[in-house]
């Protein structure tokens, strides 16, 4: 699976859109960009994922660049409950297949009041 | 939907001892993976089970074992605990042909070795 790099910490104000960088330089043309979330002490939470273009859902959008090599998800309306550790996870598409998820640290967003 | 379930929520062993942690799937989901995660850490794949069969491992040592019953539900075990094996124990399932991306997740175990 292609690496990724997240900043550690962001923080963003309430009913503010929030958007989370992830680095993947070294992305291959069969890997998808997933992202997950943790809010704390719970299990992380799947949000969104995309190949090469652009994708919305209720909970986020996910802006891929032209490239490829990096891209931003996006929350239109950051509210306290958004408060998580963000995680950004490259990999092919399994299919179903029995290989597990590789979690980087992620990046901790704050939503302040 | 009940989302999927695990017991005991937090749990304190001794160094050396012997540990089991349990996992209901969501109703219908017969596939379930165990993580690993360690504080300030994101999780680490340790097991996939469906069918009750091993499918899929992660870097771990032999202490770590897994099994699913024919209810889909499955249990870890950890034998001779070390201090570094204090974590979350996170248990995710999905449906089978459901790509192994989007799992769904419990709220995980929180294990402290002492």
């Amino acid at each position: 699976d292609a690496k990724t790099t997240q900043p550690p910490s962001m923080d963003c104000a309430e009913g503010r859109a929030a958007n989370l960088p992830c680095n993947h330089s070294t992305i291959s043309g069969n890997e998808y960009v997933y992202w997950y979330r943790q809010i704390h002490s719970q299990g992380p939470q799947y949000i969104i994922h995309g190949l090469k273009n652009n994708e919305t859902n209720e909970m986020a959008s996910l802006i891929i660049t032209e490239d490829r090599k990096s891209s931003t998800l996006i929350l239109p309306h950051a509210t306290l409950r958004d408060t998580a550790v963000y995680y950004c996870i490259v990999r092919p598409h399994s299919g179903g297949g029995a290989d597990g998820l590789t979690f980087g640290k992620g990046t901790h967003l704050i939503i302040q009041p | 939907d009940a989302g999927v379930t695990q017991s005991p929520t937090h749990l304190i062993k001794t160094r050396g001892q012997h540990v089991t942690l349990r996992c209901s799937p969501i109703s219908g989901h017969k596939s379930v993976s165990w993580y690993q995660q360690v504080l300030g850490q994101g999780p680490q794949f340790i097991f996939q089970y469906y069918e009750k069969e091993e499918r899929g491992r992660g870097n771990f040592p032999d202490r770590f074992s897994a099994r699913q019953f024919p209810n889909y539900s499955s249990e870890l075990n950890v034998n001779a605990l070390l201090l570094g094996d204090s974590a979350l124990y996170l248990c995710a399932s999905r449906p089978l042909g459901q790509a192994q991306e989007t799992q769904y997740f419990g709220p995980g175990t929180r294990l402290l070795v002492l």
